[in-house]
Formats: C-alpha cells, structure tokens, sequence
C-alpha cells in the first residue's frame, strides 16, 4: 500500500527547533517531487515546502532560512528541519507525493502531525 | 491574503451541480497548466480530485471536473451528493518566489 506517516510534532516554544519525519512505503520518496504542506487551526492549506527528485529545494517565503527540507533514501523518509520557529508556524503539517518529473497533483497525503508553538 | 482567490462558500442542492472558481494572474494558474484541486473532510487530510487543470486520478467519480479559461480555473462537481460537503482548495504553480500556491478554500454545503 502507498502511504505517508508524518512524526515528530508536539508542543515547542518560540526560538526552538524540531524534526519532522515523514516515512514512506510503497514507493520512493527519490523517485517523487515531495512537498510540505501546513495547515493553521481553523486556516487553509499552505504550501512549505518541495525537495525535487534532482535534489533542488524550494521554500515559502515564510519559512525560508528557517525550515530546511531532506531525505534519507536508504530510510524512505522525507524530514523537515523547523529551527527559530514562530508562533504563527503552529499548525498541522502534512508530507505529500507530487509529479515524478515536475509537479502535477499531490496525490498521496499523510495524515498530518501537529505542531504547537507556545511558551 | 491567498495567492487564488476562491469564493469562502458554495451550497447545492443533491442533484444539482455547482462550480467553485479560482483566480489568479498570468504567473500562475493563466501562465501554466499546473492546477490542481482538493477536497477535505473535516479532520481529514486533502484529497486530490483533479490535477494539470482537468485530470482525473484513478478512483475519483467522473462527477468532479476541472478546466481553465484565461486566469481562472474551476471544478465542476454535477449531480452534488451529500459526502461532496467538505471544504475544496486550488492549487498552482506560480513563479513567484513561492513555487506552489493555494486558494484560501471553498466550504461546500449540501443542503
């Protein structure tokens, strides 16, 4: 079965850093373009982040030089490096399976890990 | 302020089909043929319902169309059943300097 499980969210203060992990099975997270998405509380999607399959990341202007996004191929794992993160970075975030050569649709959908920001 | 501008609700009676719209300029959803559509339950992670402005993916009820004219896209849900009330966001390629923008989503009542 394809499938995303999102770990490592929780309550962090403001200033802090954590780790998201985002494991696959069923495909290759190499193999794919891989996005992170979040979600505020009672707010919309919005787009974090995109590590292509060429390597190449991409960042939303609200978290660029704050939040680095990874993978580990032997392990099958996308990660997302959330460091000096914000109040306004509390929100549910999502790892999602996009285009094999360019992006297309995010077809494939963790179910999200959350993360509160608070002192 | 979301990139896509989308209406905040729709509503529908069954049977009846309705069109959620998505706006955005020529560095976006006019410029390329990289929209896409979501639907999500409450509590629920997103689920695709249409990618590259009108695909379907394998499993999604031909109910749900997309298309596209100049820079607005929209999704096209005929014969409204009770299960399509959910919220539904667009989605696009842009080249502003964040690669992938969303709507700020559409809440759609079934009456």
């Amino acid at each position: 079965e394809v499938q995303l499980v999102e770990t490592g969210g929780g309550l962090i203060q403001p200033g802090g850093s954590l780790r998201l992990s985002c494991a696959a099975s069923g495909f290759n997270v190499r193999s794919n373009y891989m996005n992170w998405v979040r979600q505020a509380p009672g707010k919309g999607l919005e787009w974090v982040s995109l590590l292509q399959t060429d390597g190449r990341t991409y960042y939303a202007d609200s978290v660029r030089g704050r939040f680095t996004v990874s993978r580990d191929n032997s392990e099958n794992t996308l990660y997302l490096q959330m460091n000096n993160v914000k109040a306004e970075d509390t929100a549910v975030y999502y790892c999602a399976r996009d285009g094999v050569v360019s992006l297309y649709g995010m077809d494939i959908w963790g179910q999200g890990t959350s993360i509160t920001v608070s002192s | 302020q979301s990139a896509l501008t989308q209406p905040a609700s729709v509503s529908g009676s069954p049977g009846q089909s309705i069109t959620i719209s998505c706006t955005g300029t020529n560095s976006d959803v006019g410029g390329y043929n990289y929209v896409s559509w979501y639907q999500q339950h409450s509590g629920k992670a997103p689920k695709l319902m249409v990618f590259a402005v009108s695909g379907r993916p394998s499993g999604v009820s031909n109910r749900f169309s997309g298309s596209k004219s100049g820079n607005t896209a929209s999704l096209t849900i005929s014969g409204l059943q009770a299960e399509d009330e959910a919220d539904y966001y667009c989605s696009s390629y842009t080249t502003s300097s964040t690669l992938v923008v969303f709507g700020g989503g559409t809440k759609l009542t079934v009456l």
